[in-house]
């Protein structure tokens, strides 16, 4: 069981805007930054948010993030059928003395 | 650009030993915060081992005292030695780096390589 917890599955029909969340505790969120990872089938994870809510060069400003207390959150408007994709949060843990990931929020585009 | 890759995954009995390698361009190991990352059949992301600029070493409770992470500069590389594995190792390994400092995002990612442990 992870420390970090995310939704295993969110969907959202073309154009819509979806939100993923992402709840930790004071050892990883709660006193560290977020970061946000996309990964499509059979392909290495991309970064797609840092520091709770900066997009790295090439990113589309559609993604957005957003951290409160032990809690964060990704948002993807604009729906797109490229966005279908599993997405992480992580964040340092000073317990684990490293970085936890969430367990992953499988994003269906119906 | 940026560039890693690993190598070294196979299929290996349980109990047996594996080394994973991950050889990076375009950037210093020696500089970087550089880590092992690995996704399980059906399971998310789960980090394992971390080897700092510094040289200092970092393990998930799940591999320590089995792994073991190491650089060597002249080559660039970083690797994972994988003994007493068990069926639970299986999964595909990623290296990933990060610049700044220990608790930095991962920049960058390798393709990964599958570890198969099974009899």
């Amino acid at each position: 069981q992870s420390l970090v917890t995310q939704p295993p599955s969110a969907s959202g029909t073309p154009g819509q805007r979806v939100s993923i969340s992402c709840s930790g505790s004071t050892s990883n969120i709660g006193s560290n930054s977020v970061n946000w990872y996309q990964q499509f089938p059979g392909t290495a994870p991309k970064l797609l948010i840092y520091s709770n809510s900066q997009r790295p060069s090439g990113v589309p400003d559609r993604f957005s993030g957003s951290k409160s207390g032990t809690s964060a959150s990704l948002a993807i408007s604009g729906l797109q059928s490229e966005d279908e994709a599993d997405y992480y949060c992580a964040a340092w843990d000073g317990s684990l003395n490293g970085p936890v990931f969430g367990g992953g929020t499988k994003l269906t585009v119906l | 650009e940026v560039h890693l890759v690993e190598a070294g995954g196979g299929l290996i009995q349980p109990g047996g030993s594996l080394r994973l390698s991950c050889a990076a361009s375009e950037f210093s190991v020696s500089s970087s915060y550089m880590s092992w990352v690995r996704r399980a059949p059906g399971r998310g992301l789960e980090w394992v081992s971390m080897i700092y600029s510094g040289g200092s070493t970092n393990y998930a409770d799940s591999v320590k005292g089995r792994f073991t992470i190491s650089r060597d500069n002249s080559k660039n590389t970083v690797y994972i030695q994988m003994n007493s594995l068990r069926v639970e190792d299986t999964a595909v390994y990623y290296c990933a780096g990060a610049f700044g400092s220990s608790d930095s995002p991962f920049d960058f990612w390798g393709q990964g390589t599958l570890v198969t442990v099974s009899s």
